[in-house]
């Protein structure tokens, strides 16, 4: 099993362009979330996704979107990209969909996102 | 608001030696989950433990224990006989019941030394 993939491992983007990271989990998985991590920071929600056809805003949404495509993908888009999103951003599923406190988050290897 | 404070920015350890990590977390509610995670230098995020706010026993998963005081509102990771693959950051992180936002400390690095 992959476990949790994302897509592109690194981007550089100058500002005011627009991407989307993708993420792809095979665990069968409800939950889907998308943090970012700045150095000294640790990580911080932007988005999540109890389940297929829902999204939710988590601690840092604003400049981010999200799409659930279906119950293994899950995309974070970036409209117009600012230095200040400049960041590793990990992707992570779990397996329920309530938020569960026993509900072990599994976490992508990142993507390494330059904002110039 | 929820908030985890890990105040050893960084950390040593001789090899085959124990190390403990602090965590503490500042929560109302009664129901939560505390877990640690492994952040190598390649980046990924490795789940090891998690510790439940209702477990009666400290979590253990093979070198890796959970030294949990409620009352004191600490969930300290103990690793025992450190090895030089331990040298990483190390994130604790905290989910109340029903809820999907967890919240990660700043992380301790540690370091392993021959």
């Amino acid at each position: 099993n992959a476990g949790v993939t994302q897509t592109p491992k690194f981007q550089v983007l100058k500002t005011g362009q627009s991407m989307t990271l993708q993420c792809a989990q095979d665990m069968n998985h409800n939950s889907m979330y998308w943090y970012r991590q700045d150095p000294g920071m640790g990580l911080r929600l932007i988005y999540y996704s109890a389940s297929e056809g829902t999204t939710d805003k988590g601690e840092v949404p604003n400049g981010y979107n999200v799409s659930r495509l279906n119950k293994r993908e899950f995309s974070l888009r970036l409209e117009s990209a600012a230095p200040s999103q400049t960041s590793v951003y990990f992707c992570a599923s779990s397996a329920m969909t309530s938020g569960v406190s026993t509900d072990t988050q599994y976490f992508g290897p990142g993507t390494r996102l330059t904002v110039l | 608001a929820q908030k985890i404070t890990q105040t050893q920015p960084g950390m040593f350890v001789q090899e085959k030696e124990a190390v403990t990590l602090d965590c503490t977390y500042d929560t109302s509610d009664p129901s939560y989950g505390l877990f640690w995670y492994k952040q190598p230098s390649s980046g990924e995020m490795i789940f090891l433990i998690y510790q439940g706010s209702y477990d009666q026993q400290n979590a253990t998963e093979g070198r890796y224990s959970l030294n949990f005081q409620k009352a004191r509102k600490s969930a300290n990771l103990v690793i025992s006989a450190s090895q030089l693959g331990d040298s990483a950051m190390y994130f604790c992180a905290m989910r109340r019941n029903y809820n999907n936002d967890m919240r990660f400390g700043a992380g301790t690095r540690l370091t392993v030394k021959p």
